[in-house]
């Protein structure tokens, strides 16, 4: 699987959108891009995934690159209860890709 | 429906105790991890069951076991726990979304000290 790498903390003002970028220049064409969150101390949480298409869903908006080597997680009005690390993660399908490694992720701070 | 479940949340041990970690989903997923998460660190996998019946090493795979019991259930078995195994431990299943492709659900937890 495809290394990525992510800012290690950032902070955002609550009510704002918060931009988190990530880098993976050795994704190769089967390989999807995965973002999850984890909040203080509990199991992470799935927020969205893509190929090389824009997606949105209702948590957030994923942008990826024409290139695919980078991508940015986007949350359009953070609140303080986004405080939490986000994963970016490469990952192959069902045919592959069983072994998923995380990073350390970015912590995020959403401040009032 | 449950979703991934893990038994016990907490646990304490003395050097050199055996325990096993039970981990459990009820979404009929073919694939099972297991986690740990040292303080303030991401992630590490430590062993995945990609189905019934496999088992293989992830990153840090060194002083832990494995048994893929069935489909439903993957326990975690440290046979003589050391106080660098102080961690806390996540089972993680994976399945399908709607877009058929493959998410990780993940449990709440098991935190470990080793005394």
């Amino acid at each position: 699987d495809a290394k990525t790498t992510q800012p290690p903390s950032m902070d955002c003002a609550e009510g704002r959108a918060a931009n988190l970028p990530c880098n993976h220049s050795t994704i190769s064409g089967n390989e999807y891009v995965y973002w999850y969150r984890q909040i203080h101390s509990q199991g992470p949480q799935y927020i969205i995934h893509g190929l090389k298409n824009n997606e949105t869903n209702e948590m957030a908006s994923l942008i990826i690159t024409e290139d695919r080597k980078s991508s940015t997680l986007i949350l359009p009005h953070a609140t303080l209860r986004d405080t939490a690390v986000y994963y970016c993660i490469v990952r192959g399908t069902n045919t592959g890709g069983f072994k998923t490694i995380f990073g350390a992720g970015t912590r995020l701070f959403v401040k009032a | 429906n449950a979703g991934v479940t893990q038994t016990p949340k907490f646990q304490v041990l003395k050097t050199g105790q055996s325990m096993t970690l039970q981990c459990a989903q009820d979404m009929n997923h073919n694939s099972m991890y297991w986690y740990r998460q040292d303080p303030g660190m991401g992630l590490r996998l430590i062993y995945y069951s990609a189905s019934e019946g496999t088992t293989d090493k992830g990153e840090v795979p060194n002083g832990y076991n494995v048994s893929r019991l069935n489909k439903r259930e993957f326990s975690l078995r440290l046979e003589s726990a050391a106080p660098s195994q102080t961690s806390v431990y996540f089972c993680a299943s994976r399945g399908l979304v709607p877009q058929q492709q493959e998410t990780q659900y993940f449990g709440p937890g098991t935190r470990l000290l080793v005394l």
